[in-house]
Parts: structure tokens; sequence; C-alpha cells
């Protein structure tokens, strides 16, 4: 099955700093999500985009819609030792039962 | 309201045993999905089920078997457990359509299946 391509498989950053990431496929999605995973619990949805080119921002956190629709993109801003985990990107169509297509992960690793 | 859980978190068999893993949500939510997670594979679908009563298969579906008797409850069984079924077995649950947030799923904790 199709798998995103995410970018960069790790980073590891100090605090403070900014991070950013991004996903890209070659299909077209309507919806882009951004989930976060830390060890040994399960992924939790920081992010939802519904339009191509929307900025949708939670926090700390901003994230992209691409205007291709085929790319979305994560931005943490002034990082912090909680922001540790794997960052995954999904998308999906509506009408296919919502079946997500998840992003093979970003590793993200902030020293103090 | 506790969102999606999962039981049990752990759990090791021996190949040719069965077992069940059971999700429950209490968000109403229509559709279910059981996930595998396998390092460097990301997240796979098995199953999924948008609403009760109803199943279909996902991605990765062979020696798994799922049932929606319940509205809040998706079951998913090993009936002889393989060692390649060793894995992180994620629930999830989508809001309904309609809702503000219609297309975002929410995952429960996990279960932690070693197949011996």
């Amino acid at each position: 099955g199709q798998q995103l391509n995410q970018s960069p498989q790790s980073m590891f950053i100090q605090e403070g700093e900014d991070v950013s990431m991004n996903c890209t496929s070659s299909s077209i999605f309507n919806t882009w999500l951004w989930y976060k995973q830390e060890p040994g619990e399960g992924p939790v949805l920081l992010i939802a985009l519904y339009k191509a080119g929307e900025l949708t921002s939670n926090g700390r956190l901003t994230a992209q819609f691409g205007i291709t629709r085929k790319d979305s993109f994560l931005n943490i801003s002034a990082s912090i030792p909680s922001d540790v985990g794997i960052y995954f990107c999904a998308g999906l169509n509506t009408g296919t039962a919502s079946k997500l297509t998840f992003g093979t992960g970003t590793r993200l690793q902030v020293t103090l | 309201n506790a969102g999606v859980t999962q039981t049990p978190k752990f759990r090791v068999l021996k190949t040719g045993q069965s077992m069940t893993l059971l999700c429950a949500q209490d968000m109403n939510h229509e559709y279910m999905y059981w996930y595998r997670q396998d390092p460097g594979m990301g997240l796979r679908l098995i199953h999924y089920s948008v609403g009760e009563g109803t199943t279909a298969k996902g991605e990765v579906p062979d020696g798994y078997n799922v049932s929606r008797l319940k509205k809040q409850n998706f079951l998913l069984g090993l009936e002889s457990a393989a060692p390649s079924q060793t894995s992180v077995y994620f629930c999830a649950s989508r809001s309904n359509p309609g809702t503000r947030t219609y297309n975002e799923q929410f995952f429960g904790p996990g279960t932690r299946l070693t197949v011996l």
C-alpha cells in the first residue's frame, strides 16, 4: 500500500529552536492530518487541514495544506523538551471510508 | 468521556493460539478502524467498519477477523496467531459526517502483542 514520504526522518535540535517537517504524496488528498506519538502511546491528533492552501495553528504548531494537494508542512516554534516524539502526517479523501494513508514519521529529539 | 479505549494493553501468545482485542469508544462515532504498527512501516489498516453490523477489509486483513455487534465496540480477532502478527495494534474512531471535525480519527492507547 501507499505510504507518504516524510522528511526529515529524524531531527536532533536544541530547546528553543524552530522545527520544520514536510510530507509528500504521489496522489492528491482533500484532508491532511498531523499526529504526534510518544513512546508507548497512541497517535494524538494535532492539526487537521481541510482546504488547499489552508494554514492552521495550534499553539506553537502551524501546519499548511499544500496548494497542489500533494503535500503538507508542519512547523513547531520554540521547541521544548515535551515536543519529543514521532510526528506522522496522514492524508485521506472523503468517500473512501476516510481511510488514512500515513507518512513514515519524523522522529524529533530535543536537547536542553 | 474516555475517548477510545483498548484492552488488553499487553499480551504474549504462542503460535497457533487465538485471542480477541477489544476496542471501545464513547463518542458515538459510526466509523471505527484497526491498524497495526511495525517498525519502519508506519500504521497500516487491517479492517474497518462504517457502522454497527458492518465490516470491511483494509490493507493487511489476512489472518484477522473483526466484528461490530455494537456501535461502541469493535473487536479484532486472531484465530491462529503467527509470529508475523507480533506488532502494536491501534484502534481508532472517526468523527461523524456533518460535524466540524468530520474526517478526524482518534486513536486508542494500543495493544502490544508478541507471538512466540
